[in-house]
């Protein structure tokens, strides 16, 4: 069964820290999305990219926060420093080419990793 | 942006058929319902997808109208595994500039023995 691998999976640090999660999409998929949920906020979309490029990273605070996917099986999201509002589940997806013309796509999550910022 | 309303939870018990409504109002022609299950500690997790009309898998059914102006989800025979939030999605392509896959708020089911 095909999955996305994210790490860590736990990861607690300091304010101020420097936290990078991982992503491996699944072989062959050529869309990665980055999403952070909370309990206040839910799901949100921090940033997505096709063919390694970014399309939109209009979600994510600019400032602090930095995704990239150095090749197609490795996509990273940092954010330096880290905050306690930073708090949350950040969960990786991907998804296959996607169909522009049907519209039609299907998201494939990773297991989330939980960041604590103290 | 298509954006999603559905009811914030759901009570039932064992046995029985839940259905959870999602409206959204502002849906486009290229758009694609699909609807994700979360399990607690877990990510989303794909059940369904249509874009008129009827589908059915081995997990669930999707009723969507001709106006597409909202969609149903239908959960045969619920057993307490089923407890998750069911979100509903209605997502476009990024070519054509507009957000994409955007979550909503959810529906949190709670099944009961």
């Amino acid at each position: 069964d095909a999955r996305v691998t994210q790490t860590p999976r736990h990861k607690v640090t300091e304010m101020g820290q420097e936290v990078t999660m991982r992503c491996q999409p699944i072989l062959g998929h050529n869309t990665v999305f980055w999403y952070r949920q909370t309990m206040m906020q839910g799901l949100e979309l921090l940033a997505y990219f096709r063919n390694r490029a970014p399309l939109d990273d209009s979600g994510m605070p600019k400032d602090r926060f930095s995704a990239e996917m150095p090749d197609a099986t490795l996509a990273t999201l940092k954010i330096q420093p880290s905050e306690p509002r930073d708090s949350a589940v950040y969960f990786c997806a991907s998804s296959a080419e996607w169909l522009s013309v049907s519209g039609a796509n299907v998201l494939t999550f990773g297991a989330g990793s939980r960041l604590t910022v103290l | 942006l298509a954006k999603t309303t559905q009811p914030i939870s759901m009570d039932s018990y064992e046995g029985q058929e839940v259905n959870i409504t999602c409206s959204h109002n502002n849906i486009a022609t290229n758009d694609y319902i699909t609807w994700y299950q979360q399990f607690p500690s877990q990510g989303p997790r794909f059940i369904i997808q249509g874009y008129k009309t009827k589908v059915t898998n081995e997990v669930a059914s999707l009723f969507i109208p001709a106006d597409r102006k909202s969609s149903t989800l239908s959960l045969p025979r619920v057993s307490l595994s089923d407890t998750a939030v069911y979100y509903c999605l209605v997502g476009d392509s990024p070519d054509t500039g507009r957000r994409a896959l955007t979550f909503g708020s959810g529906t949190r089911l709670q099944v009961q023995p």
